[in-house]
C-alpha cells in the first residue's frame, strides 16, 4: 500500500530551527508538496519538490531525496505564528495525492 | 473575494436531516475537490471534478452526493449521515487535474457534527 509517515507532534522554541521529516512509499512519484494549516483555517501551499535537492523560500526550505523516499521541511528563525500543522503529500504515478496525517508544530517562547 | 469560499463554516445535523455544503472558487480553475479531514488522520479524497465532470469517486457512501453545476461551484449534499461522518469537509481547487506544480487551493472548511 501507499504510505506517508511524519511525526505527529513537535515542539520548538521561538527563534530556533526545526526540521519536520516526511518519508514516503508510493506507487511512483510525481512531486512532493508541503502545506501549512493553522487551527481552524485552510491548508495553504508552502513548497513543491520534484527533483532532488533543497528548495529555499525565505525562512522555509524543503529538501527531497527520491532514492531514499524522504523529504524534510526546515523552518528557521521560528516565530509564534509558525505554530500550525504541516502536511506532507506525494503525487503518485497516477497523479493522485497521497497525504500524511500532518505534524502539529508547537512553538514556545 | 477570497480564492475558495465554503459555507456554512459550521453545521450540526441529526441523522435524518438533509443538508448541503457549498463551495465557490474565484480563481478560474478547472478542477475542484471534496476532502474529508478527521483528527490525526490523512486527508481523505472524496470526489474530484474536472470541467464539471466527475472524474473520481473514492468509494464514498451514497449518503454523500456531490454536484458541480459549473466550474466555479461545487456542492456536497448530505442525507441520513452517521455520527462517524462528523469531520471537517474541505473543498479545494486547482488549475488542472495534474501537471507541473499544480498546488491545491483550499477553502477554510465546513465543520460538520452529526448527532
Amino acid at each position: 500500500g501507499q504510505n506517508i509517515d511524519q511525526p505527529t507532534e513537535m515542539t520548538a522554541t521561538e527563534g530556533a530551527i526545526v526540521q519536520i521529516n516526511c518519508t514516503y512509499q508510493t506507487s511512483g512519484f510525481n512531486g512532493l508538496f508541503w502545506y501549512q494549516q493553522h487551527a481552524g483555517e485552510a491548508p495553504t501551499f508552502l513548497s513543491y519538490n520534484v527533483l532532488d535537492g533543497l528548495e529555499e523560500k525565505g525562512r522555509f526550505s524543503s529538501f527531497l531525496s527520491r532514492s531514499k523516499g524522504y523529504s524534510y521541511l526546515l523552518l528557521k528563525e521560528l516565530q509564534m505564528k509558525d505554530s500550525a500543522s504541516y502536511l506532507c503529500a506525494v503525487r503518485d504515478s497516477n497523479y493522485q495525492l497521497i497525504w500524511g496525517a500532518g505534524t502539529k508544530l508547537i512553538i514556545k517562547p | 473575494e477570497t480564492g475558495v469560499t465554503q459555507t456554512p463554516r459550521h453545521l450540526v445535523m441529526g441523522m435524518t436531516n438533509k443538508k448541503s455544503l457549498k463551495c465557490e472558487q474565484h480563481l478560474g480553475h478547472n478542477a475542484m475537490y471534496w476532502y474529508k479531514q478527521s483528527a490525526k488522520k490523512p486527508l481523505e479524497l472524496m470526489f474530484v471534478y474536472s470541467l464539471e465532470e466527475r472524474v473520481e469517486n473514492n468509494s464514498v457512501p451514497s449518503r454523500f452526493s456531490p454536484e458541480c453545476p459549473n466550474s466555479s461551484h461545487l456542492f456536497l449534499h448530505l442525507h441520513t449521515l452517521q455520527p462517524e461522518d462528523s469531520a471537517l469537509y474541505l473543498c479545494a481547487s486547482s488549475q488542472d487535474l495534474a501537471g507541473e506544480g499544480g498546488e491545491l487551493f483550499f477553502g477554510e472548511g465546513s465543520r460538520l457534527t452529526v448527532l
